[in-house]
């Protein structure tokens, strides 16, 4: 267990849709990072927030969104679904913004239909 | 562009050993990472290497020489649940980590 929490695990939805997911870091940690994975695809990063602050940005279509709350969890909003969003999407947290591993959540699975 | 590369598939059989290479082009490095991901689950921190060297960690051991732009992972005693995808990836200048495909390593009894 790294510590890092994401809800749901799972999540089907349709085309045209929007969902969320969320996402709470280790405690201590500032800075939360959004990845996308596709089916035997590699990780591609999608935003990293460190203590509320969008920090940097990866592959993030402009139909993707996250911010940061003061607490440190994080939300990753996904609008108008389309086949292809359908993926793995995992959170990781690090507690420095550099030179510090990631821990990752277990992920959530993401099937749009 | 930056360029990470790492052997798709290995295949490597139980109580070996096998060394998975990386190789990578990075605007500017500040330490390269590997992970282990079991299909489905999340990725796992093994290593870090910011200077060049060997570092081992039990079963495992990571190489690094930034000269040349290339590192491996080097696990011994291969046990069955060491099947799994390993990925390689590097921070750069802006610290942002560049991420590898990783390598799917098949280990057969």
């Amino acid at each position: 267990d790294s510590g890092v929490t994401q809800t749901p695990k799972h999540l089907i939805t349709a085309t045209g849709q929007r969902v969320t997911l969320r996402c709470s870091p280790r405690s201590g940690d500032l800075s939360v990072y959004w990845y996308q994975q596709s089916l035997d695809q590699g990780l591609q990063f999608l935003i990293q927030y460190y203590n509320g602050e969008e920090r940097a940005k990866g592959n993030i279509l402009e139909r993707f969104s996250a911010q940061q709350f003061p607490d440190l969890h994080s939300e990753l909003n996904l609008s108008s679904l389309e086949l292809g969003d359908s993926a793995l999407y995992f959170c990781a947290s690090s507690v420095e913004r550099e030179y510090s591993e990631q821990y990752f959540g277990p992920g959530t699975r993401l099937t749009v239909t | 562009g930056q360029n990470i590369d790492q052997p798709t598939e290995m295949t490597a059989t139980e109580g070996a050993i096998v060394q998975i290479n990386c190789t990578y082009q990075t605007s500017g490095f500040n330490g390269l990472f590997w992970y282990q991901q079991h299909a489905g689950e999340a990725p796992t921190f093994l290593s870090y290497n910011v200077l060049d060297g060997l570092e081992e960690k039990g079963r495992f051991s990571s190489f690094l020489s930034r000269s040349k732009g290339y590192s491996y992972l080097l696990l011994k005693e291969l046990q069955m649940k060491d099947s799994a995808s390993y990925l390689c990836a590097v921070m750069d200048s802006n610290y942002q980590l560049i991420w590898g495909a990783g390598t799917k390593l098949i280990i057969k009894p």
